[in-house]
């Protein structure tokens, strides 16, 4: 079954240092989305990506956060000087485009700054 | 989207079924009734969505009233793999449409041996 893979898992770095997550979305899947869960907390939109531009985002999705997808297969959001309140749970996800789409979520990329 | 009012936790004994209620009384006609679970700390699982008639795949039943002001997610024989967070989440589903899920609190699911 095609599935939304990411990396890192894991990730620990310093505050004031730029981390960049990557996703790989499902083959065919024309929407992209990055949410984030905080320890404890609900899962929170940052932003859905269509056709090579943004097509919503969120309060959380200020100027320190961008988002790309530099080849056909992969989708990374940056953040650009970590802070501490940025430790999260950070899922990237895909839909296609179509009637009722579904959206697929990965297993999440752990990012704690330290 | 709709807001969604799901209960904050239930229980169920291992291989019974699990009926998880949720209300979504200003659900637009357009609007979708989707169930995602997340375990423990993993990605939200898709489980299930309908629009008016009730649905079922490998994973869930999902009952939608007449009216659409109210679901429930039926597994019919829970297992303790089946313990999670369960969304009910409703949103538009037109072709177009890549727009956000809304998460809300959830139901927390424990089943019990």
């Amino acid at each position: 079954e095609p599935e939304v893979t990411q990396t890192p898992s894991h990730q620990v770095t310093q505050m004031g240092q730029e981390v960049i997550l990557r996703c790989v979305p499902i083959s065919n899947h024309l929407y992209f989305y990055w949410y984030r869960q905080i320890l404890g907390q609900k899962v929170e939109f940052l932003v859905s990506f269509y056709n090579n531009e943004i097509s919503e985002k969120s309060e959380i999705f200020d100027d320190q956060f961008s988002v790309e997808r530099p080849d056909g297969s992969n989708f990374t959001l940056k953040i650009r000087s970590t802070k501490l309140e940025d430790s999260a749970m950070y899922f990237c996800a895909s839909s296609v485009q179509g009637s009722g789409n579904t959206i697929y979520f990965g297993e999440g990329s752990w990012l704690t700054v330290v | 989207d709709a807001k969604t009012t799901q209960p904050p936790s239930m229980d169920c004994a291992e291989g019974r079924a699990a009926n998880l209620p949720c209300n979504h009384s200003t659900i637009s006609g357009n609007e979708y009734v989707y169930w995602y679970r997340q375990i423990h700390s993993q990605g939200p699982q898709y489980i299930i969505h309908g629009l008016k008639n009730n649905e079922t795949n490998e994973m869930a039943s999902l009952i939608i009233t007449e009216d659409r002001k109210s679901s429930t997610l039926i597994l019919p024989h829970a297992t303790l793999r089946d313990t999670a967070v369960y969304y009910c989440i409703v949103r538009v589903g037109t072709s177009n449409a890549g727009n956000m899920l809304t998460f809300g609190g959830g139901t927390r699911l424990m089943v019990k041996p």
